[in-house]
């Protein structure tokens, strides 16, 4: 079975930095995937790691320990529009399912 | 526009009414999943598709059916709803043979059982 955990909410002030961090368990690991999501809306796709390191993508970076089954999703220069949940999601190889956590909720403040 | 449309958007039923919420994607895409969204349990899988006539239960699969007859749909059904079937339903598609691919999800279904 797969573990997917992570904490549920933070608030951060309009131009800070900000670490989501998503640990899991899973047998055949095959990529962890972030995703935001607002309110209601439909997730978008942020990132995707499948080897250890940094992956970084404009003002979003998701960094990979598959030996501590542990990502983190940084978010720089915050902006208001930020505010959202990220969802991090685990592949397992085979079936290509994806297992997601319950998601952080990002509240920007001014 | 790459995308998944999923119909209704919003759809109050009765307990027992047997209801289908239509999902289809226009990247042909192999890979396609319904999700259910409910407070505090985050999206949980309900069922899979790797191809067309493939189909296989995901997490929470009981009071579900599917088909993938064609590529492009994969419509959900609900033989006789009950009101623990009131959630936001989500269906997702995605090619994972291709790589690093991330599911793209269609705007979602708000059902509400009564």
């Amino acid at each position: 079975g797969q573990n997917i955990d992570q904490p549920t909410e933070m608030t951060a002030t309009e131009g800070a930095i900000v670490q989501i961090n998503c640990t899991y368990q899973t047998s055949g690991f095959n990529g962890l995937f972030w995703y935001q999501q607002h309110a209601g809306e439909a997730p978008t796709f942020l990132s995707y790691n499948v080897l250890d390191g940094l992956e970084e993508k404009g003002r979003f970076s998701s960094f990979l320990s598959r030996s501590k089954g542990y990502s983190y999703l940084l978010l720089k220069e915050l902006q208001m529009k930020d505010s959202a949940s990220y969802l991090c999601a685990v592949m397992r190889y085979g079936n290509n399912r994806l297992a997601f956590g319950k998601g952080n909720q990002v509240v920007v403040i001014p | 526009e790459a995308q998944v449309t999923q119909n209704p958007r919003y759809l109050i039923t009765v307990t027992g009414k047997k209801l289908t919420v239509t999902c289809s994607q226009n990247m042909n895409h192999e890979y396609m999943s319904w999700y259910r969204q409910d407070p505090g349990l985050g999206l949980r899988q309900i069922y899979y598709s790797m191809n067309v006539e493939v189909t296989d239960k995901g997490d929470v699969p009981e009071g579900y059916k599917v088909s993938r007859k064609e590529k492009r749909n994969f419509p959900l059904i609900l033989e006789s709803p009950s009101p623990n079937q009131t959630s936001l339903y989500f269906c997702a598609s995605s090619s994972p043979g291709q790589g690093a691919s991330e599911a793209f999800f269609g705007q979602g279904t708000r059902l509400t059982v009564v």
